[in-house]
């Protein structure tokens, strides 16, 4: 059984970085057939794609449009982690953050982190 | 970014009645070389994750229940829960993987 476990912090200060952890169980973040991704949901935006990062031959990320320059997701092969990094975050960030696996549609999600940018 | 609409935004069924949900997307899903409609539905209970229920527009995902059913093609897709139970309160999501950029319905709200 695929499990994904989030970590990272609940409140971050606006124009700081928000990191956050996703550890992967029963399967491994270089699958193939996979790729790994991070969402979030929010009462305004309802639920937002924001990025993903896959291993084919190499290692690829994409990311949402509104997001570019501003979000980074990459991956821990030694750990099994993916991560998500959105830098200079503002109120608007607030939401609750989710990773997940996509096989096409999204399979297997993480419990959700709740996060609230305030000073 | 393909758009997707759904309705209605809330929906009250009797128990064991059908809810029907529908979704448009404002470009085609539907891919020629793999003859497939890119296209899942997830439902969303208070506090949870959401739960994929259909992909490629029609196929079960493994433990979803029969009564639950994707159908459509190219822009215009439906849920369709049939003998509606207590247990399937929750908001439903439907979702298109055809672009790089994916993006989801606004929810429609079961109630029962």
């Amino acid at each position: 059984q695929v499990r994904l476990q989030q970590s990272g912090p609940g409140l971050v200060e606006p124009s700081q970085t928000l990191s956050l952890t996703c550890a992967i169980s029963g399967d491994s973040v270089s699958n193939t057939r996979a790729a790994w991704t991070w969402l979030r949901q929010s009462p305004s935006r309802g639920l937002e794609w924001l990025g993903r990062t896959y291993y084919r031959k190499q290692w690829s990320d994409e990311y949402a449009d509104s997001m570019k320059g501003r979000v980074i997701v990459n991956s821990d092969t030694s750990k099994n982690q993916f991560y998500l990094h959105l830098i200079s975050v503002t109120h608007e960030d607030t939401a609750v953050y989710y990773c997940g696996r996509d096989q096409g549609a999204l399979n297997v999600w993480g419990q959700g982190t709740t996060v609230t940018v305030s000073s | 970014d393909i758009v997707m609409t759904q309705s209605p935004k809330s929906l009250t069924v009797s128990l064991g009645a059908r809810a029907t949900i529908n979704c448009k997307s404002s470009q085609n899903v539907f891919s020629r070389s793999n003859k497939g409609n890119y296209l899942a539905w997830y439902q969303q209970k208070s506090g949870q994750p959401p739960k994929l229920l259909i992909y490629w527009a029609s196929t079960r995902e493994v433990g979803v229940p029969d009564r639950f059913s994707g159908s459509g093609s190219g822009t215009d897709f439906t849920l369709t829960i049939n003998n509606v139970q207590a247990e399937d309160v929750a908001v439903y999501y439907c979702h298109q993987y055809y672009s790089p950029q994916h993006t989801f319905g606004q929810g429609t709200r079961v109630q029962v």
